[in-house]
């Protein structure tokens, strides 16, 4: 069963970088078995899907917010980031890091969570 | 693809059955889940593929549905089940999109 633990600051300032961390156990990030994601989660609000990696390191974004992220993989340590650029109040939310079984395609397996705020 | 969902909140007494919709502004076909998510915790899957309960899911959680109308069924409810439900698309993508929730209280 794939465990996913989130790592990162919980506050960033207006136009900095947001980076946030997932490590997976469980499986390994080069499996080929799961898709890799970033949801986030503004309080009191509905889910918005920001993003997935794959195994050979192939990505797909959320148009909206494409210009500004990246995910990106680091097998050595069997995890994966995200980076969010020129961040404002808007960004301020729980992210999540989840995973999707390559066969079902749906998000499996969820991170515990990090609020991340975005303020001076 | 825009999901939305009603009603907004519902509220219930245990034992008794719950209907969540959910309607897509295009056709999905059956590529749709259901979540649950309880305060302070993440979402965790239930129904994929319209109609298949995830690993675990207790048989009271029914999907249904195809195309664009869809329902959550709990057929008796237990005190656990007062969270809020979303559903999810990922028949057109990117992006995969969520419906905004229906919060089930307590009565």
């Amino acid at each position: 069963q794939v465990q996913l633990q989130q790592s990162g600051p919980g506050l960033v300032k207006p136009s900095q970088t947001l980076s946030l961390t997932c490590n997976v156990s469980g499986d390994s990030v080069s499996s080929g078995s799961y898709y890799w994601n970033w949801i986030r989660q503004p309080a009191g609000r509905g889910l918005e899907w920001i993003g997935r990696i794959y195994t050979l390191g192939n990505t797909n974004y959320n148009p909206s917010l494409e210009s500004r992220v990246t995910i990106s993989l680091d097998r050595s340590k069997n995890q994966f980031s995200l980076k969010l650029t020129s961040v404002t109040a808007a960004d301020t939310a729980v992210y999540y890091c989840a995973s999707q079984d390559t066969r079902l395609v749906y998000f499996d397996y969820w991170g515990q969570g990090t609020l991340v705020t975005v303020s001076s | 693809i825009v999901l939305t969902q009603s009603p907004a909140t519902l509220s219930l007494s245990p034992g008794e059955r719950a209907t969540l919709s959910c309607r897509a502004s295009q056709s999905v076909s059956t590529y749709l889940a259901w979540y649950q998510q309880k305060p302070g915790q993440a979402p965790r899957l239930l129904i994929y593929d319209a109609s298949n309960r995830a690993t675990g899911i207790p048989p009271r959680f029914i999907g249904s549905g195809s195309g664009t109308d869809f329902t959550l069924t709990i057929s008796s409810l237990e005190t656990e089940d007062f969270a809020v439900y979303y559903c999810q698309q990922r028949s057109d993508w990117p992006p995969y999109t969520f419906g905004p929730g229906t919060q089930l209280e307590i009565k």
